[in-house]
């Protein structure tokens, strides 16, 4: 059973326009998130992470927000450029078991110039 | 620093083959992982390693064997290769305590 879900299998977004992906995960132990970003042919590299004792992280354009109480985390975008487009995940961990990660399906987000 | 490489890129193999996947890194991360990425499944877990000469079964272990003789190497090996196993291979590697790099994955066919 998928222990972390994008219910979103793509977000098409205008230049310049704030891109919001979602995730939602249903195991409430999960203590550490990360967003990765793929772009075709290519490994996932690293966006930005989270800890579960934090619920907003920033960097630069991105930002991630932790709803613990919902198990809902999203990753917002701001502002959106053409080298954004590429495919999201988003996955969980639980920091004492090996750091093994939970990926979700993934989002691909385009945006349009 | 050449992060995480995977051998080969590409392989086609008839059902029944065996084959090994060969992962290296070279950041003297004690944490490799083998993932494999499938339409609409995201990235599942096959077998992870939490140091030289561990190993561990992820979520979908079946089918697979690895190895961890050096701390930098992970191998992931398919005796006998079956259709559903056609996929993309990711290997990754972490310090344990935060993300992990993940190499440029290989693609495999099976026939």
């Amino acid at each position: 059973d998928q222990q972390v879900k994008q219910n979103s299998p793509s977000l098409s977004v205008q230049e310049g326009r704030i891109s919001i992906l979602n995730c939602d995960y249903t195991n409430s132990m999960f203590d550490y998130f990360l967003w990765y970003k793929k772009y075709p042919a290519e490994g996932p590299t690293f966006l930005i992470s989270i800890s579960s004792i934090k619920d907003k992280n920033e960097d630069g354009r991105f930002t991630v927000f932790l709803n613990k109480s919902a198990k809902h985390l999203s990753l917002h975008i701001v502002p959106s450029q053409p080298g954004d487009s590429a495919v999201y995940f988003c996955a969980a961990s639980l920091m004492n078991t090996g750091n093994q990660f939970y990926f979700g399906t993934g989002t691909s987000l385009t945006v349009i110039p | 620093n050449a992060g995480v490489t995977q051998t080969p890129k590409f392989r086609v193999l008839k059902t029944g083959q065996s084959m090994t996947l060969l992962c290296a890194q070279d950041m003297n991360h004690e944490y490799m992982y083998w993932y494999r990425q499938d339409p609409g499944m995201g990235l599942r877990l096959i077998h992870y390693s939490v140091g030289e000469g561990t190993t561990a079964k992820g979520e979908v272990p079946d089918g697979y064997n690895v190895s961890r003789l050096k701390k930098q190497n992970f191998l992931l090996g398919l005796e006998s290769a079956a259709p559903s196993q056609t996929s993309v291979y990711f290997c990754a590697s972490s310090t344990g305590t935060a993300w992990g790099y993940f190499g440029p994955g290989t693609r495999l066919t099976v026939t």
